[in-house]
């Protein structure tokens, strides 16, 4: 298994775009979780989704969004991009409940 | 409101010499607490979590409800440890949302 894995590991965008951000997490997973960590601090909360339902929401404004598909994997939104948004994001799956979250690597988003 | 605080931004040791990472959480409820290892340029990956009570790679942690503390500790220090650490806290309030703190790096040199 190759574990969590993200796309694009790369982004550069100017402000007001829209980015999606894709996860496919490890098989068997059903939970998909979304962190943004800004340079030099830890990962903070954005989303997470269990059986395709959102389970929780961190405090970040409407221009972020999420969705989980069928198979699992899922996709994050963020539209009106300021430079404030240049971050890593990351995504993290687990099997669901109170299990360990497995991270991916992250898509590094740059805006100008 | 929860939070995770790990107040060295660097600890550097030398080889052989005992670690301790500390990590200090704010919870009104029954927290799990975990450690997150980020090597260069690798993923985040768990470490270990306080329910497990196990050792991984040589470090512990103790969670202390009273001090509200969950310090990472490993008795002697090895270069290959030099990595980012992560304190992390889920509360059960957000699904298995995490609650990070800052991160401490360890600088193990010989």
């Amino acid at each position: 298994d190759a574990g969590v894995t993200q796309s694009p590991t790369h982004l550069i965008k100017t402000r007001g775009q829209h980015v999606t951000l894709r996860c496919s997490p490890i098989s068997g997973h059903k939970s998909v979780s979304w962190y943004q960590q800004v340079l030099g601090q830890g990962p903070q909360f954005i989303f997470q989704y269990y059986e395709k339902e959102e389970r929780g929401r961190g405090n970040f404004p409407d221009r972020f969004s999420a969705r989980q598909f069928p198979n699992y994997s899922s996709e994050l939104n963020v539209n009106a991009l300021l430079l404030g948004d240049s971050a890593l994001y990351l995504c993290a799956s687990s099997p669901g409940g109170q299990r360990p979250q497995y991270f991916g690597p992250g898509t590094r988003l740059l805006v100008l | 409101a929860q939070r995770v605080t790990q107040p060295e931004k660097l600890l550097s040791v030398f080889k052989g010499a005992p670690v301790e990472l500390k990590c200090n959480y704010s919870y009104s409820g029954s927290p799990e607490l975990f450690w997150y290892v980020q090597y260069s340029r690798q993923r985040l990956q768990l470490l270990l979590r306080h329910i497990s009570r196990e050792s991984i790679k040589g470090f512990t942690a103790d969670l202390n409800k009273g001090e509200t503390s969950f310090h990472l500790k490993k008795p002697f220090a090895q270069e290959e440890d030099s990595a980012m650490y992560y304190c992390a806290l889920s509360t059960n309030q957000a699904g298995t949302a995490l609650i990070f703190g800052k991160g401490t790096t360890l600088s193990v040199s010989s």
